[in-house]
């Protein structure tokens, strides 16, 4: 079983649609959780950074840990075509510096 | 301001051969770290390294080697490469003081092992 999981679709919604994307994990001990995006043949851009459970919303995304349930989530607001890209969950204890990744969800949004 | 830079952008290399990828990161910043993306899967740790020391290392094999420089950049040295090792090499930097820092990515170079 891997460390992160997470759905790789894709997942396909009409434009102006609210998106949910989702990342469950097994080891308790992370602590900090981000969301990149990465578009085909590109580096990983970090779209949010939140520390420990509890809601962090910037624009049109929100991003939301549940550390109870090893659970996180992304929404996304009003997508747009630009949107459509791959959504990667990582996530790192304290003490060490490695980033532990799911292996991305493939957004498309519709026009 | 410049963002991470990798070269080169693309690499195809054969069986048995060796490698070197590069990575300047944001100026500032004084950690690197290395990812192997293989296609369909997240990035895989390799090392960081800051202020010229290896900070960390994942689980790869002594084929895989590194070295930052004083100006921060990086090399990141495959040897004896395998097809296996075809991927997607991402560079990320940070400003490399603590544990819980952002990392901020470069495109990668993608590499191809015939």
């Amino acid at each position: 079983q891997k460390e992160v999981e997470q759905d790789p679709g894709p997942l396909s919604v009409p434009e102006g649609a609210i998106v949910s994307l989702n990342c469950t994990y097994s080891n308790s001990a992370f602590q900090y959780f981000m969301w990149y995006r990465q578009y085909s043949r590109k580096g990983p851009e970090l779209l949010m950074y939140t520390y420990s459970s509890g809601n962090k919303e910037d624009g049109r995304f929100t991003a939301q840990v549940d550390k109870s349930s090893k659970y996180i989530s992304l929404f996304i607001r009003d997508s747009q075509p630009s949107d459509s890209a791959t959504y990667l969950c990582a996530m790192k204890v304290d003490s060490n510096y490695q980033l532990i990744w799911g292996a991305g969800t493939k957004l498309i949004i519709k026009p | 301001d410049a963002g991470v830079t990798q070269s080169p952008t693309h690499l195809i290399k054969t069986r048995g051969q060796q490698v070197t990828l590069r990575c300047s990161p944001i100026s500032g910043h004084k950690s690197v770290s290395w990812y192997q993306q293989v296609l369909g899967q997240g990035p895989q740790f390799i090392f960081q390294y800051y202020e010229k020391e290896e900070r960390g290392r994942g689980n790869f094999p002594d084929r895989f080697s590194a070295r930052q420089f004083p100006n921060y950049s990086s090399e990141l040295n495959v040897n004896a490469l395998l097809l296996g090792d075809s991927a997607l090499y991402l560079c990320a930097s940070s400003l490399g003081g603590t544990t819980n820092e952002k990392l901020f990515f470069g495109s990668g170079t993608q590499l191809s092992v015939l």
